[in-house]
Formats: C-alpha cells, structure tokens, sequence
C-alpha cells in the first residue's frame, strides 16, 4: 500500500521568501509518479508540478520545483519569492501503477506581508 | 471547456435520506475518482473507474456506490447517508491507461456535503 507523510500542519513565511515543504512516501513499486496540488481557501484543487520515478533531473514549474531524493523517497515542494496567493493548502500525492493517487494530510501555507 | 463538474455545490441532508452526487467531464477522459476530504486526512479514494463500464473500490469505499455508464458521468450515491459522511467531495478524471503524459488529474469544484 502507498503511503505519503506530510509532517509540517502549518507554516508561515515572509513574503520574497522561500519556503520547503516536506514530503516523504512509501511504494514498494519501481515505478511511480509524485505530484503536489495547491487548495486556496476558495477550494479548488490545483495542480502543480509533476516528478517521475525516472525522471533525472527534479521538475521546475516558475517559482516552483521539486527537490526529488529517490533514495530518501522524498519529494519536497519549494516555493521561491513566495506571493501573498500563495497563501494554500498544499498537498503532495504519489500515482500508482494503477493510476490512482494517495494524498497526504497537506500542509497550510501563510505568507505575511 | 468546462473541464469537470459537480452538482450540488453544497447540501444539507437528513440522515437516512438517499443522494446523489453528480459529475460530468468533457475532455474525454478514460478514468474518473472520487474523493472525500477531511481535516487533517487530505483526500481519500472512494471509488473509481478506469473505463466506462468499470468501477472499483478505493480506500474508503463503504456507504458509496457508483456506475459509469458512459464516458462523460460518473455519479456517487449515497443509500443511506450518516453523519459521518459529512465531508467535501471531490470528482476527478484523467487520461488513465493508455493515455499520454504524466496522467495528471483534474478535479472538479467539490460539493459540500452536511448530514445531520
């Protein structure tokens, strides 16, 4: 069964500031594809970048990227020069071979101003 | 395009009552979800379908039902409902086997879902 760790419930971070939010998962499957979703207060599920099993190199999407250690089977979501709208919930997920995804609890972000 | 969605936006329920959750994509897809998120458990698989005419259990499927009759709808039951339904629930579709890409998923809007 798959399984995704969020430790962090909340985080605050000043505006222009990077944040790192933590992922951990658990697939005994070698083939797998992580992804992290963004949920403002509004509700609706965003998605935002994208990082395969057997990807080389880790995924940037703008001021997103991914820092993906396979060994560690963690896939951190950094946000650099964070924006008032960044303000989120955000959720990291691993598809299956299956196509389904397994979320994990999801991390709020606060950006002050 | 519309993408995908979902009726009601929200609902008050007498527990017992029968409901259904409609949802409705139009980009085609093959495979289609449903979720129910709760604080503090994100979102949780209730039930699925790869292909029109195939559905299957999620992680929290009991007290759910679905069918997918077609490709574009794909409706979520509730027979009985309790108070421990109460949750958003969120359809979602994607390419799923034999698409391209990464098949990332798309989800509808949710519905708030209150049983009292």
């Amino acid at each position: 069964a798959q399984k995704i760790t969020q430790t962090q419930p909340g985080m605050f971070v000043q505006e222009k500031e990077a944040v790192t939010l933590d992922c951990t998962y658990d697939t005994s499957d070698p083939s797998y594809g992580l992804f992290w979703y963004k949920q403002p207060s509004s509700g609706e599920m965003i998605f935002l970048i994208y990082q395969g099993s057997y990807d080389q190199q880790n995924a940037t999407e703008g001021r997103y990227s991914l820092n993906f250690q396979k060994a560690r089977k963690s896939a951190n979501l950094v946000i650099s020069a964070s924006q008032l709208g960044d303000s989120a919930m955000y959720f990291c997920a691993m598809r299956s071979n299956d196509y389904k995804l397994s979320f994990g609890a999801g991390t709020t972000v606060t950006v002050r101003a | 395009i519309a993408g995908i969605t979902q009726a009601p936006t929200s609902q008050i329920l007498a527990a017992g009552r029968r409901m259904t959750l409609r949802c409705t994509q139009d980009m085609r897809h093959n495979a289609m979800y449903w979720y129910r998120q709760d604080l503090g458990l994100g979102l949780r698989l209730i039930h699925y379908s790869n292909t029109a005419g195939t559905t299957g259990k999620g992680e929290v499927p009991d007290g759910y039902s679905v069918s997918r009759a077609n490709t574009d709808d794909f409706p979520l039951t509730l027979a009985s409902a309790v108070p421990s339904q109460t949750s958003v629930y969120f359809c979602a579709s994607s390419e799923g086997v034999g698409g391209a890409g990464y098949n990332e998923q798309f989800f509808g809007p949710g519905t708030r879902l209150t049983v009292l």
